[in-house]
């Protein structure tokens, strides 16, 4: 069965920091990896979404990298803002379609 | 496309009465989810339709809990009765596999309270 992490759980940060969210899986057979953003009280939001052939995708100030092999997906935000404070969660789609979450890293990021 | 559209937002309902959740999937999509979301959990699937007929419901909790996709464009989760632990968000998500890609588009969710 398909077990995602995220570390870390929780992260506060001065505004204008680099950071760097990592989700990690243990069975690398998936069709793709999409990160997702969650406002408190709020639904999911899709930021990014990669393939199993690639290795990153950018939007913004977003990047994600995806390493199938080793079971680790990356999500690197460049010069937070407050306004990127939520939750982010990851999830991994296999074979079946269904994608399968992380708990997620809830970031806060102080002016 | 209005996304993924639930109803209601918010319901709080007393134990052992039925609640009943709604989901319109985004035009197009032929799978959809219904997952449950709390604190101590996390996000958990509870039961995945695809074409409108139920593929996965290993994450219903229990006979309490039913759900039906009548058409393409409408989904309920029902539960009969109610139980104060069934307090959560309740998100239904669609998407429209094709070649492996199965971006998921999720709802506002239901915060369902059940006193």
């Amino acid at each position: 069965k398909q077990e995602v992490t995220q570390i870390p759980a929780a992260l506060s940060v001065p505004e204008g920091e680099n950071l760097v969210l990592n989700c990690s899986f243990t069975d690398s057979a998936i069709y793709n990896l999409q990160w997702f953003r969650q406002d408190p009280g709020k639904g999911l939001t899709s930021l990014l979404l990669i393939q199993s052939s690639q290795r990153e995708q950018t939007s913004g100030r977003l990047n994600a990298s995806l390493d199938k092999s080793s079971g680790r997906s990356t999500l690197y935000i460049a010069a937070s803002q407050p306004g990127d404070s939520a939750t982010y969660l990851c999830a991994v789609n296999e074979r079946s379609y269904i994608p399968t979450f992380g708990r997620g890293t809830s970031l806060i990021v102080h002016p | 496309d209005a996304g993924v559209i639930q109803s209601p937002r918010h319901e709080v309902t007393e134990m052992g009465q039925e609640v009943t959740l709604r989901c319109k999937p985004i035009s197009g999509h032929n799978s959809l989810f219904w997952y449950r979301q709390t604190m101590m959990r996390g996000l958990e699937l509870l039961i995945y339709f695809n074409n409108n007929v139920p593929i996965d419901d290993s994450g219903m909790p229990e006979d309490r809990f039913s759900a039906k996709m009548p058409n393409a464009s409408f989904s309920t989760l029902k539960i009969q009765p109610s139980e104060p632990r069934d307090s959560a968000v309740y998100f239904c998500a669609s998407s429209r596999p094709t070649g492996g890609i199965t971006e998921a588009f999720f709802g506002q969710g239901t915060r369902l309270t059940v006193v």
